[in-house]
């Protein structure tokens, strides 16, 4: 079936340097997507979301762009710092569907 | 605003009992969810509802039941347990009257183990 994935399980970076989450899609009904943050212990949070019509939204220090020809998902923090150390999802929103299917998650490491 | 509520946080389980994980939110939103969360995986959809009175199962609905009878409420029934339901279960609703985007909030989880 069709199903969203992402490329790495596990990202460290320094803090202050940019990190760079990426997703792959392969359902090209999918008009929505978010991605969501999930800090140890806790419910995932909402951080971003964009529509199929768009290629790029920006937020404060994240930035999700979508490219939809590759149909490829990215979730872009700036200036990363060690409060965003989380289990990052993406999730895709079909047309018709009233349901979010959640990819497998890219764990954020920040290193001092 | 205390948001999307889940209780209770932690349980222990033996194989072959049964239990209620509680769910209910004060958004008035009339989407609800429920997901597993296994260690290190993603969520994967048990069921989801539209509105009170009207349930739907998810991917993975097998030794689950649920109901909903308000707005507010989503319980979700173990019959049975098993040890291949040890989980987090996280609780989730949204806001879709409108064609609203589907943002789903979620709660603090519940964390089951059955032994």
């Amino acid at each position: 079936g069709e199903s969203v994935g992402l490329h790495l399980p596990t990202l460290s970076v320094q803090e202050g340097d940019n990190s760079i989450i990426n997703c792959a899609y392969s359902n090209s009904a999918s008009d929505y997507f978010i991605w969501y943050k999930q800090e140890s212990g806790k419910g995932p949070q909402f951080i971003i979301d964009i529509r199929s019509n768009m290629d790029k939204r920006q937020g404060q220090r994240v930035t999700v762009l979508l490219n939809k020809t590759v149909k490829h998902l990215s979730l872009q923090i700036a200036a990363t710092q060690p409060g965003d150390s989380a289990v990052y999802f993406c999730a895709e929103n079909t047309n018709a569907g009233n349901m979010l299917t959640f990819g497998g998650g890219t764990r954020l490491m920040v290193k001092p | 605003n205390a948001g999307v509520t889940q209780t209770p946080k932690f349980r222990i389980l033996k194989i072959g009992q049964s239990m209620t994980l509680q769910c209910t939110q004060d958004m008035n939103h009339n989407y609800m969810y429920w997901y597993r969360q296994d260690p290190g995986m993603g969520l994967k959809l048990i069921y989801y509802s539209v509105g009170a009175g009207i349930t739907d199962k998810g991917e993975v609905p097998n030794g689950y039941n649920v109901s909903r009878s308000t707005t507010e409420d989503f319980p979700l029934r173990l019959e049975l347990a098993a040890p291949s339901q040890t989980s987090v279960y996280f609780c989730a609703s949204s806001d879709r009257t409108s064609g609203r985007k589907n943002i789903q909030y979620f709660g603090a989880g519940t964390r089951l183990s059955v032994l």
